[in-house]
């Protein structure tokens, strides 16, 4: 049962575009969003967060959208740069400090 | 300064024997987690220690898993008994606050 669903595996964007990766929720009780970005053969970097009593966080190119009536949200890039090709994990928190991950998405951003 | 480092990266094993893990969290981060990964997945988490305890380990699959951090610093994975579905990446992570963790580059587990 996958608290945290990120249904497309990969997407495909051009340099200079908008990319939108999504991620649904089903667990009412989770209250923190975090992206992480990951390179091959390393581990999971930071990207950016949302408290759940917010609907939107902005950071540079980046930004994250929280619909909670939805139990959705999405992290939007900015123009999109080849650098930015990686798998990008969605993950959620309770009062409890454990991290739930989706299954990532593999962007690749084409020049 | 320095991030999470993992010893070693890789580890191959054969099916029933015993590994240990190792983990250096981030100087100063009283927080530091196990999660696995396997192939396609998320990570999954293991345990969590607050400090020196373990504050929550309701992730580990079954007792051939342990995990100590004796002095509130470097953590040790366990694993007894090894099996093939052992194998994955191991990723241990280590935060100052509750929210953003810092992973660091994983273990990859091979059980033969």
């Amino acid at each position: 049962d996958q608290q945290v669903k990120q249904n497309s595996p990969s997407l495909s964007v051009q340099e200079g575009r908008i990319s939108i990766l999504n991620c649904d929720y089903t667990n009412s009780m989770f209250d923190y969003f975090l992206w992480y970005k990951k390179y091959p053969a390393e581990g999971p970097t930071f990207l950016i967060s949302i408290s759940s009593i917010k609907d939107k966080n902005e950071d540079g190119r980046f930004t994250v959208f929280l619909n909670k009536s939805a139990k959705h949200l999405s992290l939007h890039i900015v123009p999109s740069q080849p650098g930015d090709s990686a798998v990008y994990f969605c993950a959620a928190q309770t009062g409890s400090y454990q991290l739930t991950f989706g299954k990532g998405t593999k962007l690749s951003v084409i020049p | 300064g320095a991030g999470v480092s993992q010893t070693p990266s890789n580890k191959v094993t054969e099916k029933g024997k015993y590994v240990e893990l190792r983990c250096d969290p981030i100087s100063g981060h009283t927080a530091l987690y196990w999660y696995r990964q396997s192939l396609g997945q998320g990570p999954e988490f293991l345990i969590y220690f607050q400090g020196t305890g373990a504050a929550d380990d309701s992730g580990l699959p079954n007792d051939r898993f342990f995990a100590v951090r004796p002095e509130g610093s470097v953590s040790t994975l366990k694993i007894q008994r090894t099996e093939r579905g052992d194998s994955a990446v191991y990723l241990c992570a280590s935060s100052h606050v509750r929210n953003e963790q810092f992973f660091g580059p994983g273990t990859r587990l091979t059980v033969l």
